[in-house]
């Protein structure tokens, strides 16, 4: 079992749908990532976060230390956010990320 | 936001070749650097950290022999693929991290699509 969990694998949804994705994850962090990867393979940083809720234009990201549950959401999606969202947690006293399976998200217009 | 570049982006090679990939940040100094490779709808696996001036820390099952690193300078770490086969074909990106404390975020490369034929 991947210590970093993330639902829906796959998602499709129509331009204008608000989207979440949820990552859980099994033991302690200091902070959690949320990526975005582009079908080229670039990855970008979206937000690290480790209490709370973090916003960045149409994007939103909260976590739940206690519940050990993260949600990435987008609001009015567009078919440019298509791409592959992963959650990584940062391991508690290392440096490492350990990285979920990754959504894959379509939008269509 | 700060920026990580990768050279080569694409490479093809023979097997039992030896590839060098560079990974670079550009505005800023990396204190430490991580080299992550990916299969195709599988996600990232990190392969080693390292760390400017000092040895590299690979992860198990990662032969530190095969996939050389080298962190020479605070901007410029290269991995080298010695002996390729074409089970190395992947998709390798690094990523580069500012600072020395826990919690900074990394920032990755555009990676680098290795083909061993």
């Amino acid at each position: 079992k991947n210590e970093v969990e993330q639902s829906p694998q796959n998602l499709t949804a129509q331009e204008g749908e608000f989207i979440t994705i949820n990552c859980s994850y099994s033991v302690g962090i200091s902070a959690l990532h949320w990526l975005q990867q582009h079908p080229g393979g670039g990855i970008v940083s979206l937000f690290m976060l480790s209490s709370g809720k973090k916003k960045h234009g149409r994007l939103i990201a909260t976590i739940n230390i206690q519940e050990k549950h993260s949600s990435l959401h987008i609001t009015a999606s567009h078919p440019r956010d298509s791409a592959v969202y992963i959650c990584a947690r940062i391991i508690q006293g290392a440096q490492k990320l350990v990285f979920g399976q990754g959504t894959r998200l379509t939008i269509n217009p | 936001g700060a920026v990580v570049s990768q050279h080569p982006s694409w490479v093809i090679c023979k097997s039992g070749t030896s590839v060098k990939i560079e990974c670079r940040s550009l505005d800023f100094q990396a204190t430490t650097m991580f080299w992550y490779r990916q299969f195709p709808k599988q996600s990232l696996m990190l392969m080693a950290t390292s760390n400017e001036g000092s040895k590299a820390t690979y992860e198990q099952g990662v032969e530190k022999d095969k996939f050389l690193i080298n962190h020479a300078s605070l901007t410029l770490s290269t991995l080298t693929v010695t002996s390729a086969h074409p089970e190395d074909s992947s998709f390798y990106i690094c990523s580069a991290r500012e600072g020395g404390g826990q919690g900074e975020t990394q920032y990755f490369g555009p990676g680098t699509r290795l083909l061993v034929l």
